[in-house]
């Protein structure tokens, strides 16, 4: 299983900040196959990047993804207080090995109001 | 703009069988290209993917889960189900359906999840 390790756990930064949050896969993920999803308390995740970095519609472009490999990275630059919330990383893989799901998420970074 | 929906008991009994429907809006679960997947989350923690299903039938399954899912699609209905038996409190979770749009293992669109207890 490709397991996604988010790191930090929580951010604590002030509007008009940038933030940088990251996600380190335990095996190599293609770059089309990495997506990065925000959620507040009480919604479902919103889709914001997916393969790697492009944008989904809708999103602002102060949203930006990056990386390749097993290193990705979502930035955040001048933070507004609707982006505090939760992000996940997730990937797919299209050939997972025997008794691995196709699809899993990192554990997510909680990003607050410092 | 495709728009998906939950629905199912809130509660349900260790030992017995969860089952919950997604009613798709705005858009065909037939349309070619589309998968339609069921992720859950446990209350307070990350999410983790139950399986998805294709409007042909076509399902995968997270292996963790196999033996006691089972997925189904109703075109007639534009709805797609899911069933885990021999639940334990450990299936107590919000569970979303979502769209993958194009096979490419992103979700666009998510309903907005309901929550499923299991208890006694």
């Amino acid at each position: 299983e490709t397991v996604l390790t988010q790191s930090p756990g929580t951010l604590s930064l002030s509007p008009g900040e940038r933030a940088t949050l990251s996600c380190r896969a335990s095996q190599t993920v293609t770059s089309n196959s990495l997506a990065w999803y925000q959620q507040k308390p009480g919604q479902a995740p919103r889709l914001l990047i997916y393969g790697a970095s492009n944008r989904a519609t809708g999103i602002p472009d102060r949203f930006s993804g990056s990386g390749s490999g097993t290193d990705f990275t979502l930035t955040i630059t001048r933070l507004e207080p609707e982006d505090f919330a939760v992000y996940y990383c997730q990937q797919f893989g299209r050939s997972p090995p025997m008794g691995s799901p196709p699809v899993t998420f990192g554990q997510g970074t909680r990003l607050e109001i410092k | 703009q495709v728009q998906l929906q939950e629905s199912g008991p809130g509660l349900v009994k260790p030992s017995q069988t969860l089952s919950l429907t997604c009613s798709v809006s705005g858009g065909s679960i037939s349309r070619g290209g589309n998968y339609w997947n069921w992720i859950r989350q446990h209350p307070g923690k990350g999410l983790e993917w139950i399986g998805y299903i294709y409007y042909s039938g076509r399902t995968y399954y997270n292996p963790s889960l196999k033996s006691r899912l089972t997925i189904s699609v109703d075109t007639s209905k534009n709805q797609i189900s899911l069933n885990v038996t021999s639940v334990t409190a450990a299936d107590t979770a919000v569970y979303y359906c979502a769209r993958d749009l194009s096979g490419r293992g992103y979700f666009d669109s998510w309903g907005q999840g309901t929550l499923v207890t299991v208890s006694s």
